[in-house]
């Protein structure tokens, strides 16, 4: 069964980037879509971008040119990138992965299974 | 873009039936699946359903989907409710622009 594990700092300096890595045990990387999704708190899930094993990426236009999302098929590892952080970045950030809904063999979206534990990421001086 | 929008809270007794919305603000809510997830405090997502009205395994069928065009919305429809069933439920579907939308969430109470 594919388990997800998010790591990394849990603070982060105004201005600074944020940066996230996801360990995918129980399963390999390859052939799949992986995703990450974050949480402010209190507050709803926002969809930050995904990744194909092969590189190809798909990121949220209100995020994209802040957003990096790479993949480490060596390691069974994606990871996450956001710069110039603000307090409004302060969230819990989970992994997913993404898995495919095809219509005629076109991609026409994602759904998320299985997530991460999450990890709250507080933005903060 | 769309939005989805959600009650922002239910409410419901032991072994009733409850019914969550999610509506589709533009274009159909035909045009792509809907996924629902539970969140129960303190805890990460976990599907319930995904593309309209699929469960994945282990997800108990009183776990049920669909989606409705005259009203352009999305259902989640939980029946012989369980306290364990208290938490928060997030619709998403696709935008063709290449956005995962997400609904504002709803809390379900079982009192």
């Amino acid at each position: 069964q594919v388990q997800l594990q998010e790591s990394g700092p849990g603070l982060v300096k105004p201005s600074e980037t944020l940066s996230l890595t996801c360990t995918v045990s129980g399963g390999s990387i390859s052939s799949y879509y992986w995703s990450w999704i974050r949480q402010p708190p209190g507050k709803g899930l926002e969809w930050i971008g995904y990744i194909y094993y092969s590189g190809s990426t798909n990121y949220n236009p209100s995020l994209k040119s802040r957003v990096t999302i790479s993949v480490d098929t060596s390691k069974n590892q994606f990871s996450l990138k956001l710069s110039s952080v603000t307090a409004a970045d302060t969230a819990v950030y989970y992994c997913a992965r993404a898995q495919p809904l095809l219509w005629f063999g076109e991609l026409m979206g994602v759904w998320f299974d299985p997530w991460g534990q999450g990890t709250l990421v507080t933005v903060s001086s | 873009n769309f939005m989805l929008t959600q009650p922002h809270s239910v409410s419901e007794s032991p072994g009733k039936t409850v019914t969550i919305s999610c509506t589709r603000s533009s274009g159909s809510i035909a045009s792509n699946y809907v996924q629902w997830y539970q969140q129960r405090p303190g805890s990460a997502p976990t599907t319930v359903i995904y593309e309209d009205n699929q469960r994945p395994s282990g997800v108990p069928d009183r776990f049920s989907g669909s989606i409705d065009s005259s009203s352009n919305s999305a259902s989640l429809t939980i029946s012989g409710l369980k306290t364990e069933d208290e938490a928060d439920y997030y619709c998403q579907s696709y935008d063709s622009s290449n956005l995962e939308v997400f609904g504002g969430g709803t809390k379900l109470t079982v009192l």
